[in-house]
């Protein structure tokens, strides 16, 4: 199984940087999911690692250490719209079973 | 448009009802999975499948029975909701790829069960 940890809340400024960590202990990692949440709708899928290292995507970058059982979601140039919940999600090498973090609440203030 | 289709939307219903939400997706995807989120506890797995007639238990599956008999359909039945099923319901699908089994959620279903 996996035990995921992410913090529940953080709040920053528009235009700053957030970062979002992620620590996980499973019984077998195959892949980590980084998802993003607006209040009353469906996750949508931002990111994933598999490797160690960083991935980045335009504003939005993620970072893996697989020995660390380790991961962040790095958002740069705040804007309003991207206060919402970011869930960190870990795929077991059962390869079919995906296990969410409870997720943080990024809180964007002008 | 690809999407992962819920309905009903919103239920409220009452303890011992039986009720079906019914999920559906247009992608042609092999894998499907229920999960219901409840507050400070994030997604759990229900159920999950990973093709027609292959389903297996997630992380909190009493309760609830699923179904895959075509491809692109996944069920969740509810055959005597309790009050402790109210919660927010999604049904993903997911298929083999690059970046691996990236999950496409439907729009949810907002339980409530008297």
């Amino acid at each position: 199984g996996q035990n995921i940890d992410q913090p529940t809340e953080m709040t920053a400024t528009e235009g700053a940087i957030v970062q979002i960590n992620c620590t996980y202990q499973t019984s077998g990692f195959n892949g980590l999911f980084w998802y993003q949440q607006h209040a009353g709708e469906a996750p949508t899928f931002l990111s994933y690692n598999v490797l160690d290292g960083l991935e980045e995507k335009g504003r939005f970058s993620s970072f893996l250490s697989r020995s660390k059982g380790y991961s962040y979601l790095l958002l740069k140039e705040l804007q309003m719209k991207d206060s919402a919940s970011y869930l960190c999600a870990v795929r077991d090498r059962n390869d079919y079973k995906l296990s969410f973090g409870a997720g943080t609440t990024v809180t964007v203030r002008a | 448009e690809a999407q992962v289709t819920q309905n009903p939307r919103y239920l409220i219903t009452v303890t011992g009802k039986k009720l079906t939400v019914t999920c559906s997706q247009n992608m042609n995807h092999e894998y499907m999975s229920w999960y219901r989120q409840d507050p400070g506890l994030g997604l759990r797995q229900i159920y999950y499948s990973m093709n027609v007639e292959v389903t297996d238990k997630g992380d909190v599956p009493e309760g609830y029975k699923v179904s895959r008999k075509e491809k692109r359909n996944f069920p969740l039945i509810l055959e005597s909701p309790s009050p402790n099923q109210t919660s927010l319901y999604f049904c993903a699908s997911s298929s083999r790829g690059r970046l691996g089994d990236i999950q496409y959620f439907g729009a949810g279903t907002r339980l409530s069960v008297l």
